[in-house]
């Protein structure tokens, strides 16, 4: 079974400019994740997915970050313009809880991709 | 608002020994805790998961331990290995969302 995709490994841009991240997660996986982590630190939820809606996205910096998961299968994060406290690693994960009949989402196991790196100068 | 604690944030100890990580939550209302290790620049790669219903899950030789209501979980390592050097993170699942410890740095001296 294939594992979650990301690409691109690293990035390395100038303050201001733009990027995009792309995730796939596992095939049939309905609930997927996007997390920063800082460089010393555990993730921190960006935004999550439960097909192609939006859960939460309450920690989502909307005045610079953008996500869209279309067709409810792979997912793009978008930074613009970045700054230089974005520079971390930008983590997709999946699992394949569907939501609760309420919609709300109980998380079981998560599946990490190996991240992007993003360094912003 | 939950918040996990991982302590120590580093531990080097020798090959050959058994050791204990530890983690702490401040909600005890969790679904599920899970512990992941993760190697420099890479993602995470799940070890344990521990449904909120069960104490303790194991696998080859590593086992996790959860009492909810002292809001605490260890991970034990048995005959630790140099290939054991990673950071490990844990993770508690409630309300739908996940919220990571910071980690604790592992080094295994051969």
């Amino acid at each position: 079974e294939a594992g979650v995709a990301q690409s691109p490994r690293y990035k390395i841009i100038e303050k201001r400019q733009s990027v995009a991240f792309w995730c796939n997660p596992i095939s049939g996986h309905a609930t997927l994740y996007w997390y920063q982590q800082i460089l010393g630190q555990g993730p921190k939820l960006l935004i999550q997915f439960q097909n192609n809606g939006v859960v939460d996205d309450s920690q989502l910096p909307k005045d610079r970050f953008s996500a869209e998961r279309l067709k409810g299968v792979d997912s793009t994060l978008k930074i613009q313009p970045a700054k230089l406290e974005d520079s971390a690693v930008y983590l997709c994960a999946s699992n394949p809880t569907p939501p609760t009949k309420r919609g709300a989402s109980i998380t079981g196991e998560l599946f990490f991709g190996e991240g992007s790196r993003l360094t912003v100068l | 608002k939950q918040e996990v604690t991982q302590i120590p944030a580093a531990l080097s100890v020798p090959e050959g020994e058994n050791l204990v990580l530890n983690c702490s939550f401040t909600d005890s209302a969790i679904y599920n805790l899970q512990w992941f290790r993760q190697d420099p620049g890479k993602g995470l790669t799940s070890l344990l998961l521990i449904q909120s219903s069960q104490r303790e899950q194991t696998s080859g030789r590593l086992n996790a331990s959860l009492d909810k209501s002292s809001g605490r979980s260890t991970l034990y390592i048995a005959a630790s290995q140099p290939g054991d050097s990673a950071t490990y993170l844990c993770a508690v699942t409630n309300a739908g969302k996940s919220t990571f410890g910071d980690g604790t740095t592992l080094t295994v001296k051969p």
